[in-house]
């Protein structure tokens, strides 16, 4: 099993650009969710899914779009990148709620 | 609002020289604490979860306990492979689940 995969590993944007990151995971779990993580501020959440076809917003989502139209893939989307979105994004999954979330690699992600 | 503060934010030891990782929070009711072990360049990998007061868990040099306001990460004779960022993650049993994580505890072990 793969766990959880993150593409791509590193990019670099332009300010107003826009990219899409791609999470997938192979344990066929439910609950998808996409964190941020900056110096000194740990770990943040941007959304989360319950499910397939479900997205929901967490703490920070300003900025950022997201897609669950497969279970096991959890898209995330920056439609005109800023440079205060320059971060290392991680992708998590987990089989309930409740349970031990599993992370990827992360991608890092500069915007210029 | 849920709060999760760690403490200390970095900590140097010695190989060989226990210490110990603070966790406190602030829930309304607590579901579940979970403790991460973060590599450099990494995603956070899963070592604990603890659920009531008195609880306790180990995994090698790694033992984890819980009180009602604060949690423990005890580290016993560290070797230089435990150096890592540990963080820690609160699920309150209201509302949504989704765990709230601290800043983390920066370790590094000298040889």
């Amino acid at each position: 099993n793969a766990g959880v995969t993150q593409t791509p590993k590193f990019r670099v944007l332009k300010t107003g650009q826009s990219m899409t990151l791609l999470c997938a995971q192979d344990m066929n779990h439910e609950y998808m969710y996409w964190y941020r993580q900056d110096p000194g501020m740990g770990l943040r959440l941007i959304h989360y899914s319950v499910g397939e076809g479900t997205t929901a917003k967490g703490e920070v989502p300003d900025g950022y779009n997201v897609s669950r139209l497969k279970k096991q893939n959890f898209l995330l989307g920056l439609e005109s990148a800023a440079p205060s979105q320059t971060s290392v994004y991680f992708c998590a999954s987990s089989y309930s709620v409740r349970g031990e979330q599993f992370f990827g690699p992360g991608t890092r992600l500069t915007v210029l | 609002e849920d709060q999760v503060t760690q403490s200390p934010e970095a900590l140097r030891l010695q190989e060989g020289e226990s210490s110990s990782l603070n966790c406190s929070y602030t829930v309304s009711g607590l579901r579940g604490l979970f403790w991460y072990r973060q590599d450099p360049g990494k995603g956070p990998e899963f070592l604990f979860t603890l659920y009531s007061a008195g609880e306790e868990k180990e995994k090698e040099r790694l033992k984890a306990t819980l009180t009602k306001k604060e949690s423990f990460l005890h580290i016993t004779a560290p070797k230089p492979e435990d150096s890592a960022t540990y963080l820690c993650a609160v699920q309150a049993s209201g509302g949504s689940y989704i765990p709230t994580f601290g800043r983390g505890t920066s370790l590094i072990v000298h040889p």
